[in-house]
């Protein structure tokens, strides 16, 4: 059964530097989503993305974050400038076309910020 | 204001009981609701959606979705220590279809 896929599954990292968390969606969806659980808290949605731009963001996803789609399989989450309350587990989603929002998540990238 | 909420729990039921998990939201029009699964440092696990009102069954599992009382329900049949998670109520639609609200979970334990 096709997966969604992340890396790395654990990021540690530095107050102030910029890390990038990748997924590769299931090969037939094209729907792209990011999410990040706090520990201990629920998951919050950041941005979705489709046709290689983005369709909707929360008010989490400022200036901070960006998305791409660099090639035609891995979607990214680039974080820049870290800061401590960034510590999450941040995870990617993908779905097919269609009126039914079915979201499949990969196994999540874990963030630790230092 | 929250936005989707549920009983955080811990629910605690005996092997082979009837679980049951409840989920209010506050968006009316939201169209399309979920069920995951969450088991501890594990990402979450798609078990059901429905669109429709009523009951919507798969296996041991059936959700149940009021919209007039913006309800939403998971029994769990037959739990087994398995079963024992968090499980995520989600909604999306309304205003913003391609948004997917999570609440916050309620813990399950099923003692064997």
């Amino acid at each position: 059964e096709p997966e969604v896929t992340q890396t790395p599954s654990h990021q540690v990292t530095q107050m102030g530097q910029e890390v990038i968390l990748r997924c590769v969606p299931i090969s037939n969806h094209l729907y792209f989503y990011w999410y990040r659980q706090i520990l201990g808290q629920k998951v919050e949605f950041l941005v979705s993305f489709y046709n290689n731009e983005i369709s909707e963001k929360s008010e989490i996803f400022d200036d901070q974050f960006s998305v791409e789609r660099p090639d035609g399989s891995n979607f990214t989450l680039k974080i820049r400038s870290t800061k401590l309350e960034d510590s999450a587990m941040y995870f990617c989603a993908s779905r097919r076309t269609g009126i039914i929002n079915e979201q499949f998540f990969g196994p999540g990238t874990r963030l630790t910020v230092l | 204001q929250k936005e989707v909420e549920q009983n955080s729990g811990p629910l605690s039921v005996p092997e082979g009981a009837i679980a049951s998990l409840n989920c209010t939201y506050s968006d009316r029009g939201s169209q399309s609701f979920f069920w995951y699964r969450q088991y501890s440092g594990k990402s979450p696990e798609l078990i059901m959606s429905i669109y429709s009102n009523g009951d919507k069954e798969d296996g041991r599992f059936t959700a149940q979705l009021n919209k007039a009382s913006q309800y939403v329900s998971l029994l769990i049949r037959d739990s087994q220590p398995s079963d024992s998670a968090t499980y995520l109520c989600a909604v999306n639609g309304g205003t913003s279809y391609d948004k997917v609200i999570f609440g916050p979970g309620t813990s399950l334990s099923v003692i064997p």
